[in-house]
């Protein structure tokens, strides 16, 4: 089936300098992706998602890059912060998905001072 | 502002005993609700959805059953546990049409079957 999956389980960033965390997915068909924030306990917290008509979209310290040709989406994070410090979700919706966001596994983001 | 609750936060049932998670959403009126369970160490899996009273979508077969008596409640039942219902369960809402929108997550409820 379809999937959404993540290159890397877990980053480590010294605190200050930028993170890029990674997303592939394999259904082309997929119009609609997010990222979410899920800290240690806690229900995940949206951050920022982008439509398949856009490549890139920036939010506060935070950029989504869209590359449909290879079916690849990043996050980056800009000046990462120990806040940051979390498990990072990518997640995707097609046409033919209703009203499931499909979500990869997670890649866990460290932030050391 | 739109606020979601879940309880309990944490729950500790023995094999074949029922289960019953609640849900409820403030400062919305007719949200899309969903329950989403989490293993340890992955990500999300959708299991129902509803975009209104009395109307839910099952997105995989298993023992549990969803409920929506009123417009911002949403139960998670189950008659009788199984081990593998343990996990971390999450409720959201959402205010778009189908997929293609913000789904906003309660805390959760971590659920321990023995």
């Amino acid at each position: 089936g379809e999937s959404v999956g993540l290159h890397l389980p877990t980053l480590s960033v010294q605190e200050g300098d930028n993170s890029i965390i990674n997303c592939a997915y394999s259904n082309s068909a997929s119009d609609y992706f997010i990222w979410y924030k899920q800290e240690s306990g806690k229900g995940p917290q949206f951050i920022i998602d982008i439509r398949s008509n856009m490549d890139k979209r920036q939010g506060q310290r935070v950029t989504v890059l869209l590359n449909k040709t290879v079916k690849h989406l990043s996050l980056q994070i800009a000046a990462t912060q120990p806040g940051d410090s979390a498990v990072y979700f990518c997640a995707e919706n097609s046409p033919n998905s209703g009203y499931a966001l499909n979500f990869g596994k997670g890649t866990s983001l460290l932030v050391t001072p | 502002s739109q606020t979601i609750h879940q309880w309990p936060a944490t729950l500790v049932q023995p094999v074949g005993s029922p289960l019953s998670l609640e849900c409820t959403v403030e400062g919305t009126s007719n949200p899309n609700l969903y329950w989403y369970r989490q293993a340890a160490g992955r990500g999300l899996q959708l299991l129902f959805y509803s975009v209104g009273i009395g109307q839910i979508s099952s997105e995989v077969p298993q023992n549990l059953s969803a409920s929506r008596p009123q417009d911002r409640q949403f139960i998670l039942s189950s008659k009788k546990l199984l081990l593998s219902d343990s996990g971390f369960y999450l409720c959201a809402w959402s205010g778009l049409a189908g997929g293609k929108g913000e789904q906003y997550f309660g805390p959760g409820t971590r659920l321990t079957v023995t």
